[in-house]
């Protein structure tokens, strides 16, 4: 299995407050995403990073802020958490000789 | 902009076939396919870069039409681990990483 892991796995959190979840890889893969999944909508790309500090949006952005500040780590902020930010919450890697995209086990955010 | 997955969901015999189609307002580069067991993260299923190539994974196909922007999943003789959200996703062109998902099919397979 990939080295990936996502933490928390759970989280309940309150209207307002910010939220940070973690991605953590130990593959060397450059480019990291963060997805949201919710019924009917599929996966949705919230942002994606190609390197150290290098990121870029989405689809669905708002709201949303990542940093790369090491090849290992993706962080994902909510800045202040709302109601429509509860959701299931992927991490992936991926690199260009595979194409191959590996997905974390998934955060689910309860927003209250 | 995400792609567009069709049908949303099917409910199958085993042993019977099944096509998933995904399809993108804009030109691919690549178009990936995933499955989705409940509770558990997406797996990779296979890739089809630009040029129409077809490819194989046991009883599972997939087709890439880059002129119609179009790419198809064929499950055939179905089993019951085939049940799962199957998603596609796409990449406009070489070096741009943004991998998009589509909406997702969902299949059923029973006895």
């Amino acid at each position: 299995d990939a080295g990936i892991t996502q933490s928390p796995r759970h989280k309940v959190t309150e209207t307002g407050t910010p939220v940070t979840l973690r991605c953590h890889q130990t593959e060397n893969h450059r480019y990291m995403y963060w997805y949201r999944q919710d019924p009917g909508h599929g996966l949705r790309l919230i942002h994606y990073s190609y390197g150290v500090k290098d990121t870029d949006k989405g689809e669905v952005s708002d709201g949303y802020s990542v940093s790369r500040s090491k090849t290992e780590d993706f962080l994902l902020t909510l800045e202040s958490a709302t109601s429509s930010q509860t959701s299931v919450y992927f991490c992936a890697i991926s690199d260009r000789n595979s194409n191959e995209a590996f997905f974390g086990q998934g955060t689910r955010l309860t927003v209250v | 902009q995400q792609p567009v997955q069709s049908p949303q969901a099917v409910i199958l015999r085993e042993g019977e076939d099944a096509v998933i189609n995904c399809s993108s307002s804009k030109a691919l580069y690549s178009v990936h396919w995933y499955r989705q067991k409940h509770g558990e993260a997406p797996v990779f299923l296979m890739i089809l870069l630009k040029g129409g190539e077809q490819k194989g994974h046991e009883k599972i196909s997939a087709s890439f039409n880059e002129k119609k922007q179009q790419s198809s999943l064929y499950l055939t003789a179905s089993q019951l681990s085939y049940s799962g959200t199957y998603f596609c996703g796409t990449e406009e062109f070489f070096g741009n990483e943004k991998l998009t998902f589509g909406t997702g099919t969902r299949l059923t397979i029973i006895p």
